[in-house]
């Protein structure tokens, strides 16, 4: 089961590129590496998955490295509306479950 | 899109009392899950289960039981609710890919 690591708290100004890196040592050959996005009194919700080199979507991308033991979160121009909690999570993409186990997360403030 | 309900938003219990948290999904996931969030510690998994009728424990189970009798409810029991248990609780659905949350239930044991 692979753990992850992310720094737990993060600054930024608005209209600056956000980078949020999470640490994932252990991953396995079968997992992906699913951001969510979570604000307060709500659920975390889906941002952007990957297996390896880059995958760009309309709100964010994610680079993953040759080695998958790490991965980068990417979020251009952020705004105040970004300010949130994001987390890594690292599991198996297979029809059967597996134990999804997310980190503490990253909190993110966004000021002017 | 994916819908996983949550049967109550808020929630005040005493202590010792058994408590029921219901959540429903609507998209025949298999694969469902139980998890409390506190300042801190992140996401932690109590239970998941992977069919009806079947379950696994995840990181922190002492306290608690789930129960899948249908495929689109998965259910968490505290047997005997104590003031450790207040909490945010959130429950979840995936399918292979992705995990689609409720909205949560704020616990508060009194």
């Amino acid at each position: 089961l692979a753990k992850t690591t992310q720094p737990i708290s993060m600054d930024s100004y608005e209209g600056q590129e956000v980078n949020i890196t999470c640490s994932h040592n252990n991953i396995a050959t079968n997992d992906y590496i699913t951001w969510y996005q979570q604000f307060p009194s709500q659920g975390p919700r889906f941002i952007i998955q990957g297996y390896k080199t880059k995958v760009t979507n309309e709100v964010a991308s994610l680079f993953i490295p040759a080695d998958r033991k790490s991965s980068t979160l990417s979020l251009p121009r952020v705004s105040l509306s970004d300010t949130a909690v994001y987390y890594c999570l690292v599991g198996s993409n297979t029809g059967t479950a597996s134990k999804l186990t997310f980190g503490t997360g990253t909190r993110l403030q966004v000021t002017l | 899109d994916v819908k996983v309900t949550q049967s109550s938003r808020y929630l005040v219990k005493r202590t010792g009392e058994k408590v029921f948290l219901e959540c429903v999904q609507d998209m025949d996931h298999e694969n469902m899950f139980w998890y409390r969030q506190d300042p801190g510690l992140g996401l932690r998994l109590i239970y998941f289960s992977y069919d009806v009728k079947m379950k696994e424990k995840g990181d922190i189970p002492e306290g608690y039981s789930v129960s899948r009798e249908k495929k689109e409810r998965f259910s968490l029991i505290l047997e005997s609710a104590s003031t450790n248990q207040t909490s945010m609780y959130l429950c979840a659905s995936s399918f292979p890919g992705t995990v689609h949350f409720g909205d949560g239930t704020r616990l508060s044991i009194l």
